[in-house]
């Protein structure tokens, strides 16, 4: 059973299209980052979300953690071809960070 | 580039042998992470150093081990190799090691993939 479920699995949409992928937990965790990668590569850190119900703009790119700090959302506005990668949230729990299994977006010309 | 440095980039090696995965942490981070991608297990957290000293245990093997030396860099040795662990293994650095509710950043490296036949 993984701590941290990311939805959808799977999103290929057209160049310009709005998306939001999810990130959601049954715990609690001290912070959460959203990270990007892509094939070959190592996650590169996006974001970090302290505290509850916060909202950070990075771009096209709105981050929000929910208010029970057990979720969080990624939305881009305006998806470009650039946007495609593997997107991987972490929640922060105690030394470590429990990651989720990741959201594959492909954006297509 | 994150300024974690790994090398190999690439390895490919027999069942039961050994090898050795290094990792150079970004300047001024004391703790460094050990983590294995492979395509049906996600990223898995193997263990996490910070100053030299084992902070936190993973998901781990007993034939693996790592160790982190007075300049900080790291390895991490895998032993005994199956098929099963040909995947990504990537390091990351960090400031300090997360404790409480205080949890820093992670920068991770470009990662070795290690291809098992």
């Amino acid at each position: 059973t993984q701590l941290l479920e990311q939805s959808p699995q799977f999103l290929s949409i057209q160049e310009g299209e709005n998306l939001t992928v999810y990130c959601n937990s049954s715990s609690v965790f001290s912070s959460l980052q959203w990270y990007r990668q892509e094939p070959g590569e190592g996650p590169v850190l996006l974001v970090t979300v302290v505290t509850g119900g916060e909202v950070k703009k990075l771009k096209r790119l709105t981050f929000q953690f929910g208010d029970a700090r057990k979720d969080s959302s990624l939305h881009i506005t305006a998806a470009q071809p650039g946007d495609t990668g593997l997107y991987l949230c972490a929640g922060g729990r105690g030394q470590n960070f429990v990651f989720g299994p990741g959201t594959r977006l492909s954006v297509l010309p | 580039d994150s300024g974690v440095t790994q090398t190999p980039k690439h390895l490919i090696t027999a069942t039961g042998q050994r090898v050795t995965l290094r990792c150079s942490p970004r300047s001024g981070d004391l703790s460094v992470y050990w983590y294995q991608q492979s395509l049906d297990q996600g990223l898995q957290f193997l263990i996490q150093y910070y100053n030299g000293e084992e902070r936190a245990k993973g998901n781990i093997l007993e034939r693996f081990s790592a160790q982190q030396f007075p300049d900080l860099h790291s390895e991490l040795n895998l032993s005994s190799l199956e098929l099963g662990d040909s995947a990504l293994y990537f390091c990351a650095s960090s400031v300090a090691p997360s404790t409480g509710g205080v949890s820093y950043e992670q920068y991770f490296g470009p990662g070795t993939r290690l291809t098992v036949t």
